[in-house]
């Protein structure tokens, strides 16, 4: 079946360290995006590829980092300068931008 | 910031309808009113969407007003596997790119109980 992979689901870092979480679809979407959750909160959008070799900011990036090299493939960085990094991380991805999104089932970071 | 304004909370009884509401008064005409919902700690699904006509599909029924200004999701037999938060959307253009983001406010929490 056709869908969208996070991993790990859960992870601990230090604080001070950088970490990245993968995000993988095999529904060959052209468009992805990272959304971070706060608890309590709404979704923010931290960075969003509307095709391969392409991404542009989102509401959140300072301290995030992203690259698309991939279709399949838009991996986030959560960097050392991103000062609230413990959260619930989102990845999405849909046919074109103003398509219907599917989720990840997402990524609990927990930066110690 | 999200234009749409949902109630926090909401109760329904297994097996009855569950109609939960969006006001969205300054929606533009071009832009499309989406339905997600979001069990614990799990991504959000996307349930449906629609522009003025009333939709419905094998999850739900939505109800558009006229004046387009508010909207009602309506799962007609509410299972306690419904029990989720439910963001009503409408499309935001990005401040540089022009690109539609979707805006997830903080929705309607819906508890369905036995």
């Amino acid at each position: 079946d056709g869908g969208i992979t996070q991993s790990p689901k859960y992870l601990f870092r230090k604080e001070g360290q950088n970490v990245t979480l993968s995000c993988e679809q095999n529904l060959n979407h052209d468009a992805m995006y990272w959304y971070r959750q706060d608890p309590g909160q709404g979704l923010r959008l931290i960075y969003y590829s509307q095709i391969v070799n392409d991404f542009q900011k989102g509401d959140i990036a300072e301290g995030y980092s992203v690259s698309r090299e991939k279709k399949e493939s838009f991996p986030l960085t959560v960097t050392s300068a991103q000062k609230n990094p413990t959260a619930f991380y989102l990845c999405a991805s849909s046919i074109s931008w103003d398509s219907p999104y599917t989720f990840g089932s997402g990524t609990r970071l927990t930066v110690v | 910031d999200a234009k749409t304004t949902q109630p926090p909370s909401m109760d329904c009884a297994e097996g009855r309808a569950a109609n939960l509401p969006c006001n969205h008064s300054t929606i533009s005409g071009n832009e499309y009113v989406y339905w997600y919902r979001q069990i614990h700690s799990q991504g959000p699904q996307y349930i449906i969407h629609g522009l003025k006509n009333n939709e419905t599909n094998e999850m739900a029924s939505l109800i558009i007003t006229e004046d387009r200004k508010s909207s009602t999701l309506i799962l007609p037999h509410a299972t306690l596997r419904d029990t989720a938060v439910y963001y009503c959307i409408v499309r935001a253009p990005s401040m540089n790119t022009g690109f539609q983001k979707l805006v997830f406010g903080t929705g309607t929490r819906l508890l369905v109980s036995p």
